[in-house]
């Protein structure tokens, strides 16, 4: 079935570089997200990749893609304490409805 | 910034009343979802909605739950009978391509 795992949680310090791993089953998606929730909030949406791209990069992150193992990283670059949110992976399976699958999130805490 | 909205932040209700969750998507946005968070569990999908219909349902969107776009500006998850597992954060996300999903900042529902 459809399933999406992450990493419970992550703790670095300000300035170093944060990379959050991800794992999905469906080999068909289409497209892979990345969502930050800060406490009390929504989910924000920060980036996507399509399933036809190996990387994507937007300001401090970078999205690597690796198809043939199902696996998704977010890497933060020059992390900062606003950074501080969990951070939820999400497929979209190709039921083409839109629904997205969400991982549990990845809780990270930045030190300064 | 356009954003989806959400009304009540906070919802409290008995088990057995029925309760109506709110939203207000962002403006020309054709896809609509509902989504729900278990405190300490995953963001599972519940419904999605495109011109006019139910596009898809997950199971746990039973016989209790409905959708509605009553006019042209809100969307509402009407949950008939509560039980108290149905408490959970209650999150509605639009999109105006069916891939990019913005999200609200949810309605925390108790049941008692």
């Amino acid at each position: 079935g459809e399933d999406v795992e992450q990493s419970l949680f992550l703790s670095v310090r300000e300035g170093d570089s944060s990379v959050i791993n991800c794992t999905y089953t469906d080999s068909s998606s289409t497209y892979l997200y990345w969502y930050k929730q800060e406490p009390g909030a929504g989910l924000q949406l920060l980036t996507y990749i399509f399933s036809n791209m190996d990387m994507k990069q937007d300001q401090r992150l970078t999205v690597l893609l690796n198809k043939k193992d199902k696996h998704l990283s977010l890497r933060i670059a020059d992390t900062q304490t606003g950074d501080s949110a969990i951070y939820f992976c999400a497929e979209s399976p190709s039921s083409n409805t839109g629904k997205l699958i969400f991982g549990q999130g990845t809780t990270l805490q930045v030190k300064p | 910034e356009p954003e989806v909205t959400q009304t009540p932040s906070h919802q409290v209700t008995q088990m057995g009343q029925e309760v109506i969750l709110r939203c207000v998507p962002i403006s020309n946005h054709l896809y609509f979802y509902w989504y729900r968070q278990i405190l300490g569990q995953k963001v599972e999908f519940l419904v999605s909605f495109y011109n006019n219909e139910i596009s898809e349902k997950s199971e746990i969107f039973d016989d209790q739950f409905s959708v509605e776009r009553p006019d042209g500006s809100n969307f509402t998850l009407k949950i008939r009978s509560t039980k108290l597992e149905d408490s959970a954060m209650y999150f509605c996300a639009s999109s105006g391509t069916g891939y990019e999903q913005y999200f609200g900042p949810g309605t925390r529902l108790t049941v008692t």
